[in-house]
C-alpha cells in the first residue's frame, strides 16, 4: 500500500496536455523530500522522466515538465504524442518509514 | 555508456531462497549507491532495498526485512540480493537501479536494468 496517491489514469487526445498529480503527506513530499518522476513501458526497464522536483535528464523532451508544492507533487505532458502512452510514478523518501516509496502509479492513454 | 544486468531469478518453492545479482558497467560502480525496485504482476513499482556507495548503510522495505540481505562487490562492480523465506508475494519481476542525488532522502533511481523474474510457487 503506497503512500503517494496518484490517479489509476488520465487521458488525452494528440496535442493535448495532460496532468498526473501525486498526492503525498509531511512525512514525505511535504518533509521537503525531493520528487522524481518515471516512464514505464510493460516489458522495459523504468526510465528516469523527472529528478529533482522539476529537472528533466539529458534526452527527455522539454514536452515534460514537473511541479511540486506543499504535499503534493504533479507531471504535466504537453503535445501529447502516442509514444507518451505508458504507466507513470511518482517517488520520493518517505522520513516516517526511512523508506524510499513510489506512488501508485498513473496509466496514460493517448486517445 | 551505462548498463546493469541482472540474473540470478527463476521459480523457486515458498520458503526457500535466491540470490540475483547485477552486473554494472560504464560508471564508477563503487561511488554509487545502488538499489533494488520490483513490480508484481498487475502491479505497481515497489521499492525493494538501497546500499549506499559505502557498502554500510542499508535500506529495507517492511515487507522484506528480515528476510532479504542487500550487498556489493566493489572489485567486481557487482550488486546482489540475498532473498530467504521467500513467500508467493514476493513474485515480482526485480529490477537493479543505479542511484544518484543527495541527501539519501533526495535519492533518486536514475539508470535501470531489464529486470529479472522471481516466481515463487509450489
Amino acid at each position: 500500500q503506497s503512500v503517494l496517491t496518484q490517479p489509476p489514469s488520465v487521458s488525452g487526445a494528440p496535442g493535448q496536455r495532460v496532468t498526473v498529480s501525486c498526492t503525498g503527506s509531511r512525512s514525505n513530499i511535504g518533509a521537503d523530500s525531493d520528487v522524481h518522476w518515471y516512464q514505464h513501458l510493460p516489458g522495459t526497464a523504468p526510465k528516469l522522466l523527472i529528478y529533482g522536483n522539476n529537472i528533466r535528464p539529458s534526452g527527455v523532451p522539454d514536452r515534460f515538465s514537473a511541479s511540486k508544492s506543499g504535499t503534493s507533487a504533479s507531471l504535466a505532458i504537453t503535445g501529447l504524442q502516442t509514444e507518451d502512452e505508458a504507466d507513470y510514478y511518482c517517488q520520493s523518501f518517505d522520513t516516517s518509514l526511512s523508506a524510499f516509496v513510489f506512488g501508485t502509479g498513473t496509466t496514460v492513454i493517448v486517445l | 555508456e551505462v548498463q546493469l544486468l541482472e540474473s540470478g531469478g527463476g521459480l523457486v518453492q515458498p520458503g526457500g531462497s535466491l540470490r540475483l545479482s547485477c552486473a554494472a558497467s560504464g560508471f564508477s560502480f563503487r561511488n554509487f549507491a545502488m538499489g533494488w525496485v520490483r513490480q508484481a504482476p498487475g502491479r505497481g513499482l515497489e521499492w525493494v532495498s538501497s546500499l549506499h556507495d559505502d557498502g554500510v548503510a542499508t535500506f529495507y522495505a517492511d515487507s522484506v526485512k528480515g528476510r532479504f540481505t542487500i550487498s556489493r562487490d566493489n572489485s567486481k562492480n557487482t550488486l546482489h540480493l540475498q532473498m530467504s523465506s521467500l513467500r508467493a508475494e514476493d513474485t515480482a519481476m526485480y529490477y537493479c537501479a543505479k542511484m544518484a542525488g543527495h541527501p539519501t532522502r533526495n535519492y533518486y533511481f536514475d539508470t535501470w536494468g531489464q529486470g529479472i523474474l522471481v516466481s515463487v510457487s509450489s
